[in-house]
């Protein structure tokens, strides 16, 4: 079945590392996204793309960014990482369209900073 | 941008009774209103949507309900079944913006 991935799926690192998140879908998907998730406030968005050449700042964006190497994969970078930045972070895709469509959801990731 | 608030934060049933969950978005251009549910340890997965040249939608147990002129919308579970306990979250404007989640219990 065409799915979207995400690795690592759990990750505890230190204060000031670096660390990527990788997203791979299977879905044909143009459009590729990274969200975080925190209790109590949802889901917020940090960047999104349309397509490779394509990358553009979400709410959260501040501390992040992204890498859109081909149409399947979109990476997500922590340059420094920091203790507020500990979170779920989920990567979607959805289809291009003139409409909004459903976004597919990654199975997650559990990143710990301390 | 667009403000999107979710309410209640946290709701309990009992199995068999309705939930109602509200949301209010700011943005009148606004045009397309998904319900994602995420079970516990699990991924978001779309359970409904709208568009806003629609006032409601069913799919069996759930139904939606769009309100423009006031901008809310509204997630509707009859008959509710302990397989429904689950986070739901509400979105709208190109799906950029998603509510603070409700927190469902279905009592047995």
């Amino acid at each position: 079945d065409a799915d979207v991935t995400q690795t690592p799926r759990n990750r505890i690192t230190k204060t000031g590392k670096r660390i990527m998140l990788e997203c791979s879908q299977t879905k044909g998907h143009d459009r590729m996204y990274w969200y975080r998730q925190d209790p109590g406030l949802g889901l917020r968005l940090i960047y999104y793309s349309f397509d490779v050449k394509d990358i553009n700042k979400g709410e959260i964006s501040d501390g992040y960014s992204v890498s859109r190497q081909a149409q399947a994969k979109f990476s997500l970078s922590l340059e420094s990482a920091i203790p507020n930045q500990t979170a779920l972070y989920f990567c979607a895709t959805s289809t291009m369209g003139d409409l909004n469509n459903e976004q597919f959801f990654g199975p997650g990731t559990r990143l710990t900073v301390l | 941008g667009e403000n999107v608030e979710q309410h209640p934060s946290t709701l309990s049933v009992q199995e068999g009774d309705s939930a109602v969950i509200k949301c209010t978005y700011s943005d009148s251009a606004s045009n397309y209103f998904p319900w994602y549910k995420q079970e516990l340890g699990k991924r978001p997965q779309l359970i409904i949507d709208i568009r806003s040249n629609v006032g409601e939608k069913k799919d069996q147990r759930i139904a939606v309900t769009l309100n423009k002129t006031a901008k809310h919308f509204s997630l509707h579970i009859t008959e509710t079944q302990p397989e429904d306990s689950a986070v739901y979250f509400c979105a709208a404007s190109n799906q950029f913006y998603f509510g603070t989640g409700t927190s469902l219990t279905v009592i047995p």
